[in-house]
């Protein structure tokens, strides 16, 4: 059973740094494209980064300079770095699997998401 | 990466069917047939509904069905019922990026 478990949420003040975690089981992180999805509090969807299995990565405009996404293959698990926090960066942190061969470039698993709130 | 077109609600009787629209641009829904839709209710992560515009994961109801014309995609729910209340998002795929739309709030009156 495929299974992404966020972790490392948290209240930061603005400037801070944050790493997000994203454990998966049920398949192996490294030979799947990987994403991070944001949404801030009663708004809408956001993609932020993806990490293609060749080891590319790419970003959105709203965080390019701040966030990097990498995976440790050897736990089988997805990170984000967050530097630079600024308030508008608030939001539920989903990790994603992103479909290459069936449900191609859709996002077909999810994790819960884990919180990130940037205050003072 | 302009966020895609949807309507802020829509809402429907149990029974009848109802169309979501979302409009994008030659650049992303227009140029690529990797528009998904997810569903999400409160409190809630996303869940995969369609993909490649009108493809249904294994377990999706097939009353849920999508297509697309140009720069415009569609969710239609047929045989609407209570809990298919939540908000409705699409998405679609450009150059190494994704792009969502604002999200749609699925009533069942």
């Amino acid at each position: 059973e495929v299974q992404l478990v966020e972790t490392g949420g948290g209240l930061i003040q603005p400037g801070g740094s944050l790493r997000l975690s994203c454990a998966a089981s049920g398949f192996t992180v490294s030979s799947n494209y990987m994403s991070w999805v944001r949404q801030a509090p009663g708004k809408g969807l956001e993609w932020v980064s993806v990490i293609y299995s060749g080891g590319s990565t790419y970003y959105a405009d709203s965080v390019k300079g701040r966030f990097t996404i990498s995976r440790d293959n050897s736990k089988n698990t997805l990170y984000l770095q967050m530097n630079s926090l600024r308030a508008e960066d608030t939001a539920v942190y989903y990790c994603a699997r992103v479909g290459v061969v069936v449900a191609a470039n859709a996002f077909d698993y999810w994790g819960q998401g884990t919180l990130v709130t940037v205050s003072s | 990466q302009s966020a895609l077109t949807q309507p802020a609600s829509v809402s429907g009787s149990p029974g009848q069917s109802i169309t979501i629209s979302c409009t994008g641009t030659s650049s992303d829904v227009g140029g690529y047939n990797y528009v998904s839709w997810y569903q999400q209710h409160p409190g809630k992560a996303p869940k995969l509904m369609i993909y490649e515009v009108s493809n249904r994961p294994s377990g999706v109801s097939n009353r849920f069905s999508g297509s697309k014309s140009g720069n415009t995609a569609s969710l239609t729910i047929s045989g609407l019922q209570a809990e298919d209340e939540a908000d409705y998002y699409c998405s679609s795929y450009t150059s190494s990026a994704w792009v969502f739309g604002g999200g749609t709030k699925l009533t069942v009156l």
